[in-house]
């Protein structure tokens, strides 16, 4: 069993659509989570931090479940700059050192 | 471009030929990282640096890879005799601790072709 699991896709929703992903992963010892986005051909960037009352940044929201070892990031209203690959990431600890990401969620917005 | 640089962007070699990546990672972060990242997966940990002590490696980074920060600012990673299995995108970042977990900063990698 992979550590950090994710459904690769693709979704392909329209323009102004609600889309939501998820994540599972198997430590249970794991303390920290994030949402990476990495454009096609770019380097992965921090989208947002999950923590364990739910965060939200604009359009996005990201949720953690602790008990189902469960991620999740919604994004309303998508856009066509969302179109990315989402990549979960866990950590045992506060250092980069020990960051797992998952294989990535491809999503792509359509006019 | 105050980023991680990463060069060359591509490289195309021959199997068994050694190649090297050069970071250069943002100039007041101490720690720096190597990651390997293949088509249709996340980047994969393989050694990271503090100031210019390798500290750890991973299994995936066998003997014909090194990596090398000489003077705690920019660093190499060499693959001697590549193969085919070698072929990724091989991504460089540099980090800095805020708010007590770090946050990494990538370079745009150099994808290296293995013929």
């Amino acid at each position: 069993r992979k550590e950090v699991e994710q459904d690769p896709g693709p979704f392909n929703v329209p323009e102004g659509a609600t889309v939501a992903f998820n994540c599972t992963y198997s430590n249970s010892a794991s303390q920290s989570f994030f949402w990476y986005r990495q454009d096609c051909r770019k380097e992965p960037k921090l989208l947002m931090s999950v923590y364990s009352s739910g965060n939200e940044d604009g359009r996005f929201t990201a949720q953690l479940n602790r008990a189902s070892q469960y991620i999740s990031l919604l994004i309303r209203d998508s856009k066509l700059s969302d179109s990315a690959t989402y990549l979960c990431v866990v950590t045992l600890s506060g250092s980069a050192r020990q960051l797992t990401f998952g294989s990535g969620t491809q999503l792509t917005v359509l006019p | 471009d105050t980023g991680v640089s990463q060069d060359p962007r591509h490289k195309i070699t021959k199997r068994g030929q050694n190649v090297t990546f050069r970071c250069d990672p943002i100039s007041e972060h101490n720690r720096l990282y190597w990651y390997r990242q293949t088509l249709g997966q996340g980047p994969e940990f393989l050694t990271y640096f503090q100031n210019e002590a390798q500290l750890e490696k991973s299994r995936l980074l066998s003997d014909r890879f090194s990596a090398e920060r000489p003077k705690g600012s920019f660093s190499t990673l060499e693959i001697q005799r590549t193969e085919q299995g070698d072929s990724a995108m091989y991504l460089c970042a540099s980090s800095l601790v805020t708010g007590g977990y770090e946050k990494l900063f990538f370079g745009s990698g150099t994808q290296l072709s293995v013929l």
